[in-house]
């Protein structure tokens, strides 16, 4: 299994600001993805942060948005630049363990309103 | 484009009742079906991870069972408890995990 200390938890921000969202893992893993979703929609794939490279993004999803960052094994962060209302949505980092990578485990999430 | 649909959105039930919904996913470069669970402010829990048509498994009152060739997965609750109250969360995995909006479950005392 493993333990993901997610912060913050939840955050008010103004339009046009950033928010950096932490993710800290109890264990070394070797991949890291962050997850949004926005009100009413599923659970959606940012990103795939990876040590010792730049992050893999999904269609839809470009690194001056979201800038990631995954300095060691067991941790990474997630930046939301130039926030909109339309960032708003609950933030998940999430890590995969298992031999055959099966078992999925999350962040408790980050609650972004911009106003 | 792959979808993954749930259904209902969200379902209020009394104490007692027993409850099911439903995720359908694409029948082709099927993997394995995850349900979770997701309660406020916490994380999602996995309840079960599904990979062989006709599975069924079972955790205390919650089962669930696959059917990959016409592609979907039922999630019962026995007899449900207001802690039972939690968006259940079903995801297909084909090469990449797609989640679907989520059944947002509420149990009533």
């Amino acid at each position: 299994s493993a333990v993901i200390s997610q912060k913050p938890s939840r955050d008010i921000c103004q339009r046009g600001t950033s928010l950096t969202i932490q993710c800290q893992v109890d264990s070394q893993v070797t991949m890291m993805f962050w997850y949004r979703q926005q009100p009413g929609q599923s659970l959606t794939l940012i990103a795939t942060a990876n040590q010792g490279s730049e992050a893999t993004y999904e269609s839809g999803f470009v690194i001056d948005k979201f800038p990631i960052s995954r300095p060691n094994l067991t941790f990474s962060t997630l930046t939301v630049s130039n926030l909109s209302p339309e960032d708003s949505s609950i933030y998940l980092c999430s890590v995969v363990v298992g031999e055959f990578r099966e078992k999925l485990f999350f962040g408790s999430g980050t609650q972004l309103s911009v106003l | 484009i792959l979808n993954v649909e749930q259904s209902p959105q969200s379902l209020h039930v009394q104490e007692g009742d027993s409850t099911n919904f439903t995720c359908s996913f694409p029948s082709s470069n099927f993997y394995a079906l995850h349900w979770y669970r997701w309660e406020t402010a916490k994380s999602p829990e996995a309840l079960f991870v599904m990979t062989l048509n006709g599975d069924e498994k079972k955790k205390g009152r919650i089962s669930a069972t696959l059917n990959t060739k016409e592609g979907y997965s039922y999630l019962y609750i026995k007899g449900s408890q207001p802690e039972d109250s939690a968006t259940y969360l079903c995801a297909f995995q084909g090469g990449k995990l797609i989640f679907g909006q989520g059944t947002e479950l509420s149990v009533k005392p």
